[in-house]
């Protein structure tokens, strides 16, 4: 089946560590995107990438990284610089036409220790 | 950018009423949709609906592009109904992505 798998689901870390979650789609998507969700509160856009080997800002981008060297894959670097990086994690992806809705992937639970 | 406003931001139902989600944004846009998070953390898109009124079961959404708001109508509801309901809009002024809402979180109990 079609779709986007994001792993590992729940990841613990020591602080100071950087961390990358892993994002995949066979969905032939070429927007992908992360964001992060804290406790009670909406989503907020880290990072997207609209086509291969091009990638831009969100509005929290600070203390991550990402690269996009293959259509399928968006892989999210959480770095020691992020200052609470402690959240739900959540990939999308969508397809280029203007129509085209929103998929997520399950997301990931990052515990900084 | 544009703004997203969801009312109410908290909602509990008794199992079986009917229940209306307000989403107001601050321009015009080409692309509005709606979402349901469910107790687990994973997004389902529900409807994308940027004008017009569209139904899918007990679940219906219209949008006045016009006067920029958003309704999401809940019928008859159920326990999985529970959850949070994000509403999500991309603006007409640029190629950008969606902007969330900060949601409604929905309790239906039985």
């Amino acid at each position: 089946d079609g779709g986007i798998t994001q792993s590992p689901k729940y990841l613990f870390r020591k602080e100071g560590q950087n961390v990358t979650l892993s994002c995949e789609q066979n969905l032939n998507h070429d927007a992908m995107y992360w964001y992060r969700q804290d406790p009670g509160q909406g989503l907020r856009l880290i990072y997207y990438s609209q086509i291969v080997n091009d990638f831009q800002k969100g509005d929290i981008a600070e203390g991550y990284s990402v690269s996009r060297e293959k259509k399928e894959s968006f892989p999210l670097t959480v770095t020691s610089a992020q200052k609470n990086p402690t959240a739900f994690y959540l990939c999308a992806s969508t397809g280029q036409e203007s129509t085209d809705t929103q998929y997520f992937g399950p997301g990931t639970r990052l515990t900084v220790l | 950018g544009i703004q997203v406003e969801q009312s109410p931001p908290d909602l509990i139902l008794q199992e079986g009423a009917n229940s209306t989600l307000r989403c107001n944004f601050s321009d015009s846009v080409n692309n509005l949709q709606w979402f349901h998070q469910n107790p687990w953390g994973q997004l389902i898109n529900l409807f994308y609906i940027p004008s017009g009124t569209k139904q899918n079961g007990r679940l219906s959404a219209t949008t006045v592009a016009t006067e920029r708001y958003s309704l999401l109508y809940i019928s008859s509801s159920q326990t999985t109904d529970s959850g949070v309901y994000f509403c999500a809009v991309e603006s007409w002024s640029g190629n950008t992505p969606l902007v969330f809402g900060k949601g409604t979180r929905l309790s239906v109990i039985a």
